[in-house]
């Protein structure tokens, strides 16, 4: 099966630092997505992993452990216009579909 | 121009009516995409066409015809629908679907409720 396991909801303080973690089991891999998504308007997209390692983009840096199925999304000095859901999304090989996981709500407080 | 429009960006319809959203891509893209997104869900994949041509169909129902008109236009005909249809309709392009241009640009959506 496939399946992409991020947590629900997470909260930071505005200034701070905050990973986001996704697990992912899926058939094939062709590539690691993260987008932002504010509430009622479409995904942006923020990094892309398909080798292993941190790709780092500004205030945003995104991990990527293909062995362990495995990858976080680093926010760093957290702004109030950070407060999103951030979707990991996942391109299996052979096919041409990006898998979406649940998405992460994140509240960023002052 | 890195952007992707849809219209409307509202529809209210009834289970009866035929309706058609729109979506057009001006950045020279290949992929087209229609995904189906119900609150605080993911996007769901519901068509994916690559060079004007059908590549995915998700077993999606004969209710929801896509058209790929030429390589900028994306339609979704629909016709019969349910209550349980109603959510946002996003459309998304990227540059092909081999790798290194996968990266996929979204449209804001169409809200879509059937009543």
């Amino acid at each position: 099966g496939q399946n992409i396991d991020q947590p629900t909801e997470m909260t930071a303080t505005e200034g701070a630092i905050v990973q986001i973690n996704c697990t992912y089991q899926t058939s094939g891999f062709n590539g690691l997505f993260w987008y932002q998504q504010h509430a009622g308007e479409a995904p942006t997209f923020l990094s892309y992993n398909v080798l292993d390692g941190l790709e780092e983009k500004g205030r945003f840096s995104s991990f990527l452990s293909r062995s362990k199925g495995y990858s976080y999304l680093l926010l760093k000095e957290l702004q109030m216009k950070d407060s999103a859901s951030y979707l990991c999304a996942v391109r299996n090989t052979g096919g041409f579909k990006t898998i979406f996981g649940a998405g992460t709500r994140l509240f960023v407080k002052a | 121009d890195t952007e992707v429009t849809q219209t409307p960006k509202h529809l209210v319809m009834g289970m009866t009516n035929k309706k058609s959203l729109k979506c057009e891509q001006h950045m020279g893209h290949r992929a087209m995409y229609w995904y189906k997104q119900k609150a605080k869900k993911p996007p769901e994949l519901m068509f994916v066409y690559s060079y004007e041509k059908l590549s995915i169909n998700e077993s999606v129902p004969s209710r929801f015809s896509p058209e790929c008109p030429n390589s900028s236009l994306l339609n979704l005909h629909l016709h019969a629908l349910q209550p349980e249809d109603s959510a946002l309709y996003l459309c998304a392009s990227s540059q092909g679907l081999l790798a290194g241009a996968l990266e996929q640009y979204f449209g804001p959506g169409t809200r879509l409720t059937v009543t």
